[in-house]
């Protein structure tokens, strides 16, 4: 089945230590999104590329870094993680951006702890 | 205020019961409108799409109002299976690619 896999499911980094979350997609989507996700909270879109476009939102810190080597792999770079940035890392894609193709289908999520 | 809003319930109903949930968005530039379902510690997966004419999926309906800038949902004869959070969507023309969620609405419901 074509899907959106994330790994690992559980990560577990010490404070300051650089991770790194991946996705991959066997959907051959052109939109890749990372979003962050807190309990009880709205994902929260940090970055997307469509095919190698980089778009960043204003408010993503620079603590957080993205790459996409090619289109099925895009990996979520935080360089020197803070306790406040444990949450759920979500993956998603989506066929293309105009309005038709927008919907999103999203990875089962990496949970990040800070100890 | 929120771009997205939604009434966070949570709703508690029993089995059959019909619940409609509301959301409203503040960009009228909106383009692309989404109904997410979200269970504790999983990923959101897609619902329906939300069409300007209201579509209908089983037991769901989505409607979408532009003048009032809302979409709704409703669930006929509810299941147990039903609770979740419900997550509305919307999308925006002006900032491509750019969607925001809702914090979600949570349904629960009861035997």
């Amino acid at each position: 089945d074509a899907m959106v896999i994330q790994n690992p499911r559980y990560q577990v980094t010490q404070f300051g230590k650089p991770v790194t979350l991946s996705c991959s997609q066997t959907l051959n989507h052109n939109v890749m999104y990372w979003y962050q996700q807190k309990s009880s909270q709205a994902p929260k879109l940090l970055f997307h590329y469509y095919d190698k476009d980089f778009n960043n939102e204003a408010d993503t810190p620079d603590n957080f870094q993205s790459r996409r080597p090619n289109t099925s792999f895009c990996f979520l770079d935080i360089r020197s993680p803070g306790l406040g940035d444990a949450a759920m890392y979500l993956c998603a894609t989506s066929r293309d951006l105009s309005s038709d193709r927008r919907e999103q289908y999203f990875g089962p999520g990496t949970r990040l702890t800070v100890t | 205020r929120k771009e997205v809003e939604q009434d966070p319930g949570p709703f508690n109903v029993p089995e059959g019961a019909t619940v409609a949930f509301n959301c409203t968005y503040s960009n009228s530039a909106s383009q692309s409108f989404f109904w997410y379902r979200q269970d504790c510690r999983k990923e959101p997966k897609l619902l329906m799409s939300v069409y300007s004419s209201g579509n209908e999926d089983g037991r769901f309906t989505a409607q979408l109002n532009r003048a009032s800038q809302y979409i709704s949902l409703l669930i006929r004869d509810s299941k147990l299976s039903d609770s979740a959070t419900y997550l509305c969507v919307v999308t925006y023309n002006t900032n491509a690619g750019k969607s925001t969620f809702g914090d979600g609405t949570t349904l629960t419901v009861k035997p």
